[in-house]
């Protein structure tokens, strides 16, 4: 069966720096991979989607890269603030039926935490 | 404002009490989504609705119920609640999941169950 896997070990950098968090999964060829941020007992929000054609995507100070030989994507938050202290979880979309214009549906990794320290 | 409700916030009850909680979407969203949220489990699909009386299992969809009579409300009804339900529950929509038009979740801000 395809998984994800994210660090389950909380990231600490200092303020200012990059932040880079890592999606791996196995199993599977997803043609859609998503980030969202989650809060402490809130819902998930969504950042960015890359389609599996795409190598990179940048919004702002987010950079997403996917990487479907290597099966895995980065997900980079540059110049890093304390408010972006949260857990970042990834989601693939698993086909839930084949041919042009399939569905798909999100299956979601576990998140990491990241903790920004000022 | 577009989003999606979920009430009630927590819900503490006990064992055997049949509760349903409620969700609603104003984006006039197709596909909608519950996930149950479990330490070091991550978040676990339910049950999701494709549109209007269509509904399919998730990964997790024993002791849970749904239905979808409108495309705004998808209600998770549990008829018999037992203490290993307790969870963090997740109500999601969106717009679409067709591969051309596949398009991000918007979540709702989660109810705490509790069954003692």
């Amino acid at each position: 069966s395809q998984k994800i896997e994210q660090n389950s070990e909380a990231l600490n950098i200092q303020e200012g720096k990059t932040a880079t968090l890592t999606c791996n999964y196995t199993n599977y060829s997803p043609a859609y991979l998503q980030w969202y941020r989650q809060d402490p007992g809130r819902g998930p929000v969504f950042l960015l989607l890359i389609r599996e054609n795409e190598k990179e995507k940048r919004k702002e100070r987010l950079k997403v890269t996917f990487d479907t030989t290597l099966k895995q994507s980065l997900f980079h938050i540059t110049a890093s603030q304390p408010a972006d202290s949260a857990t970042y979880l990834c989601a693939l979309d698993m086909i839930l039926s084949g041919g042009t214009g399939g569905s798909y549906i999100p299956t979601f990794g576990r998140g990491t935490s990241l903790i920004v320290h000022p | 404002e577009a989003q999606v409700t979920q009430n009630p916030r927590y819900l503490i009850t006990v064992t055997g009490k049949k509760l349903t909680v409620t969700c609603s979407q104003n984006m006039n969203h197709e596909y909608m989504s519950w996930y149950r949220q479990d330490p070091g489990l991550g978040l676990r699909q339910i049950y999701y609705s494709m549109n209007v009386e269509v509904t399919d299992k998730g990964d997790v969809p024993e002791g849970y119920k749904v239905s979808r009579k409108e495309k705004r409300n998808f209600p998770l009804i549990l008829e018999s609640p037992s203490p290993n339900q307790t969870s963090l529950y997740f109500c999601a929509s969106s717009l679409s999941i067709q591969g051309f038009y596949n398009s991000p979740l918007h979540f709702g801000n989660g109810t705490r169950l509790t069954v003692t």
